[in-house]
């Protein structure tokens, strides 16, 4: 079975553009998440769907940020306007339900010149 | 605040020798997992230990977990230079968000 997915591996984006994160679950799986990660504040959660329905959307990240779910099988992290400070490893999770193991894609490296 | 979170930033060790990785968290909890990042990948799990039990091994690594103080540690022996990595915990709370909370992670060092 193909774990998760995500494209691109690397994005270069200079300030104030759009960029758009994609990321293919697990098949079968119920729940996505997106996480940003970087060395200070480690994981953080940015949207949480189950069954395609908006669980969380992280609060801080609201303004900028918009994950989408248009299928059970695809979901898209838009940032605009990128900002230097975006600049992370984006992360997707996929899991069955609820509390269970999280299966991560390998993540997609933003730079924000 | 973190409801989970790991005690130390990075550790670093010998190949060879043994290292415990400790994680407390805030809440009551069904189960903790311990997950494995390496670098340019994804974390992926190593143990789910659940709430009712104190110890689970996988191999060269052994998990503990103590609901009374809150903490939980993964240990591993024989430590070999693929083990480094980011090692986090996440927990799965008794009731509120329905889904895993991740600690910051420890950074482990494996030198040869």
């Amino acid at each position: 079975d193909a774990g998760v997915t995500q494209t691109p591996r690397h994005e270069v984006a200079e300030k104030g553009q759009t960029i758009i994160l994609k990321c293919e679950p697990v098949s079968g799986h119920n729940d996505l998440f997106w996480y940003r990660q970087t060395k200070i504040q480690g994981l953080e959660l940015l949207s949480y769907f189950r069954s395609k329905s908006l669980m969380e959307d992280g609060g801080a990240f609201k303004d900028r940020f918009k994950a989408e779910m248009l299928n059970s099988s695809f979901s898209t992290l838009k940032i605009q306007p990128t900002e230097p400070k975006d600049s992370a490893v984006y992360l997707c999770a996929s899991s069955g339900q609820g509390n269970a193991e999280q299966f991560f894609g390998p993540g997609t490296r933003l730079t924000v010149l | 605040s973190q409801l989970a979170e790991e005690n130390l930033w990075a550790l670093s060790v010998h190949e060879g020798e043994s290292v415990t990785v400790n994680c407390s968290y805030k809440t009551s909890i069904t189960a903790l997992q311990w997950y494995r990042q390496k670098s340019g990948e994804g974390p992926a799990q190593l143990i789910l230990i659940r709430s009712n039990e104190r110890e689970k091994r996988n191999g060269r690594l052994r998990a503990t977990l103590d609901t009374s103080s809150q903490s939980s540690s993964l240990s591993i022996t024989a430590t070999r230079c693929e083990d480094t990595a980011v090692y986090f915990c996440a927990t799965e709370p008794e009731e509120g968000a329905d889904r895993l909370t991740f600690g910051k992670g420890t950074q482990l060092i494996i030198q040869p």
